[in-house]
């Protein structure tokens, strides 16, 4: 099965900073990628799928990019309410596997 | 609006049985794939199950697979989880979720297995 993984895993930032996240694949999944975002005690939110294309609704500075095995989530401008741990996702086919996460946090 | 309500979590002992339902409204329910996706108390999330919009096809995480059912009733637009043997390692909040990379998801319902 492929694996993902993402790093940081966790990160500390201060509002206004420009926030990468990586994610990896052991495989090529070609852009079968997708990202969410949990804040704490909520369900989970789809920000973008097929590795840069941002869900309805979903703020600009929220941008990933990204084929094959390496993919990133950006976030230009940290705004508070992004306190949140993000996970991408892969559903080239199963497993539909998460990756472990990132815990991001403000400065 | 696109609503997911998942039911039947609840405590059981190790190997006993649950089932989850969620009941789904707001979209055409058959034409699109669901999925169970778990989180244990202060973990990540983590893929249980998929199944496709007629069916057809279901697709198993290996820590659930021989012991868990995916399974749809399109004429009543509810999704379900049948759960048996259930292990400690179970317990988690249960996620109904539409389509395969998740557009949607339900509240969630608490399972835990504990004796």
């Amino acid at each position: 099965d492929i694996q993902m993984t993402q790093s940081p895993s966790s990160l500390s930032a201060s509002v206004g900073d420009r926030v990468t996240i990586t994610c990896r694949a052991s495989q090529g999944i070609s852009d079968y990628l997708a990202w969410y975002q949990q804040k704490p005690g909520k369900v989970p939110k789809l920000l973008i799928y097929a590795a840069s294309t941002s869900q309805s609704g979903v703020p600009s500075r929220f941008s990933g990019s990204g084929s094959g095995t390496d993919f990133t989530l950006t976030i230009s401008s940290l705004q508070p309410e992004d306190v949140a741990t993000y996970y991408c996702q892969k559903y080239n086919s199963a497993p539909f596997t998460f990756g472990p996460g990132t815990k991001v946090d403000i400065k | 609006e696109v609503q997911l309500l998942e039911s039947g979590g609840g405590l059981v002992q190790p190997g006993e049985s649950l089932r989850l339902s969620c009941a789904a409204s707001g979209f055409t329910f058959s034409s699109y794939a669901m999925t169970w996706v778990r989180q244990a108390p202060g973990k990540g999330l983590e893929w249980v199950s998929s199944i496709s919009g007629g069916g057809g096809n279901t697709y198993f995480a290996d820590s659930v697979k021989g012991r868990f059912t995916i399974s749809r009733d399109n004429s009543k637009n509810t999704l379900f989880l049948q759960m048996n043997s259930l292990r400690a390692e179970d317990t988690a909040v249960y996620y109904c979720a539409k389509d395969l990379h998740p557009t949607a998801w339900g509240q969630g319902s608490l399972v835990t297995v504990s004796s």
